[in-house]
């Protein structure tokens, strides 16, 4: 079967850096992705990695390691409004090249002044 | 503006009664999906279709049906065979070959059994 971890709660004070880790064991690999969900609404897409290595988009970062099946989501110079759930998903390896994801069960990060 | 919209936002149902829910895109997208999101469970998938006029059963099917008679258009059907529907759905579309191309979500409808 298909099995994604993610840790259930963080916190974290604003300003400062926070690290939310996922791993992932799958029968195959094609792709890897993180949401932003705040509460009550749709996820909205943050980062993409497929291949080997860290990619940074402003705040945010997503490194990727194929041979350990982790990936984490770097959050730096930390805001209020980060306060949310982050969902960590695998493109499902039965599904070729599909929009089909397998999620976690999500991260809910809370920022404290 | 493109999007996927989804309605209603709150959906209030009796025991035993059948109710739809609707999901409409307009990004040209091939592929849908509904998914059921609970407290502490993540995003769990409940039906998808590829293509107009095919779909298939995802991970805990049961007690819902779904039609996919337009590209634009894919309703989620909550029966009354479905022993626990109060939950938030979340229905979402991608192309069909996706690529690094994110699926989109709906802002989702919250379901309550009363």
């Amino acid at each position: 079967g298909q099995n994604i971890d993610q840790p259930t709660e963080m916190t974290a004070t604003e300003g400062a850096i926070v690290q939310i880790n996922c791993t992932y064991q799958t029968s195959g690999f094609n792709g890897l992705f993180w949401y932003q969900q705040h509460a009550g609404e749709a996820p909205t897409f943050l980062s993409y990695n497929v291949l080997d290595g860290l990619e940074e988009k402003g705040r945010f970062s997503s490194f990727l390691s194929r041979s350990k099946g982790y990936s984490y989501l770097l959050l730096k110079e930390l805001q209020m409004k980060d306060s949310a759930s982050y969902l960590c998903a695998v493109r499902d390896p039965d599904s070729g090249n599909t929009g089909k994801l397998i999620f976690g069960q999500g991260t809910t990060l809370q920022v404290k002044p | 503006d493109g999007g996927i919209t989804q309605s209603p936002k709150y959906l209030f149902r009796k025991e035993g009664q059948n109710v739809t829910l609707s999901c409409e895109q307009n990004l040209n997208h091939d592929a849908m999906y509904w998914y059921r999101q609970d407290p502490g469970q993540g995003l769990r998938l409940i039906y998808y279709s590829q293509i107009v006029n095919d779909f298939q059963k995802g991970d805990i099917a049961e007690g819902y049906s779904v039609s996919r008679e337009k590209k634009e258009s894919f309703p989620l059907t909550v029966t009354s065979a479905q022993k626990n529907p109060t939950a938030f759905y979340l229905c979402a579309s991608s192309p069909h070959r996706a690529g690094n191309t994110e699926a989109f979500f709906g802002q989702g409808t919250r379901l309550t059994v009363v």
